[in-house]
C-alpha cells in the first residue's frame, strides 16, 4: 500500500509556465487537500476537496486550479507560474468520517520558480 | 480571526523530558493535532486530542485545555531522532485544519 504519492519531487520551472502538480491516493478517503509550506509559516490550504466531483477554496487559492474526477487523484495546476509560487507543496487525505479527520500526507513536491 | 501559536525552536537534551506549548485561536473548534514533521519529509500524525486532558502515547502525551485554548505535546526520554519539527493545528468549524508554523526542537548529545 502506497499511502500518497506525488509527482514529481522536485521541479525547476520558468516563470510563466504552466505545471500541474500530481497527487494520488490509495486509501479511498473521501477528502483531498493541498497545502504549500514556506519557511517560517504554516502549512496553509490552497484547495480542498470533500468528495469527488466537488472542490473548494482555501486560504491562498489564487494563482492554483484543482480538480477531482475521481476518488483517488486531485492534481494542481498553476496556470502561469510565478516567483511566489516557489514553495514546498503538499499533498494529504482524510477519510473525512467526522470522527477525527486526521490528514495523511504525500511526500511533497519542491517547486522552484524562476 | 483564527491563529495558532507556538514557539519557533526549542533545544533539549537526550534522555530529559521536553514540553512544546501551543495557543490556538480558531472559529468554532473540533479539535487539535499534533504532527512530527523531520526535515524534507512529510508531517506525520502524532495525536488528536478534543476533550481536556492528558491523552498518552508510549513516550509521548498530548494535553488539551478548550477554556484556555490551550494545548501541550511533553516528549519523555528524549532520543536523538526525536529532532525534528513538531506542528500543531486546530480544527474549526468547517473541519478545516489551522497550522502554526511549527516548533523546531533541536536534541544535543
Amino acid at each position: 500500500i502506497a499511502g500518497i504519492t506525488q509527482a514529481p519531487t522536485s521541479q525547476i520551472l520558468a516563470a510563466g509556465r504552466r505545471m500541474t502538480l500530481r497527487c494520488t491516493q490509495d486509501m479511498r478517503h473521501n477528502a483531498m487537500y493541498w497545502y504549500r509550506q514556506d519557511l517560517g509559516l504554516g502549512l496553509r490550504l490552497i484547495h480542498y476537496s470533500n468528495t469527488a466531483g466537488t472542490t473548494g477554496k482555501g486560504e491562498v487559492p489564487d494563482g492554483y486550479s484543482v480538480s477531482r474526477a475521481n476518488t483517488d487523484d486531485f492534481p494542481l495546476t498553476l496556470a502561469s507560474a510565478v516567483p511566489s509560487q516557489t514553495s514546498v507543496y503538499f499533498c494529504a487525505s482524510s477519510d473525512s468520517t467526522g470522527v477525527t479527520d486526521t490528514q495523511y500526507f504525500g511526500p511533497g513536491t519542491r517547486l522552484t520558480v524562476l | 480571526g483564527q491563529n495558532i501559536d507556538q514557539p519557533t525552536e526549542m533545544t533539549a537534551t537526550e534522555g530529559a523530558i521536553v514540553q512544546i506549548n501551543c495557543t490556538y485561536q480558531t472559529s468554532g473548534f473540533n479539535g487539535l493535532f499534533w504532527y512530527q514533521q523531520h526535515a524534507g519529509e512529510a508531517p506525520t500524525f502524532l495525536s488528536y486530542n478534543v476533550l481536556d486532558g492528558l491523552e498518552e502515547k508510549g513516550r509521548f502525551s498530548s494535553f488539551l485545555s478548550r477554556s484556555k485554548g490551550y494545548s501541550y505535546l511533553l516528549l519523555k526520554e528524549l532520543q536523538m531522532k526525536d529532532s525534528a519539527s513538531y506542528l500543531c493545528a486546530g480544527m474549526d468549524s468547517n473541519y478545516q485544519l489551522i497550522w502554526g508554523a511549527g516548533t523546531k526542537l533541536i536534541i544535543k548529545p
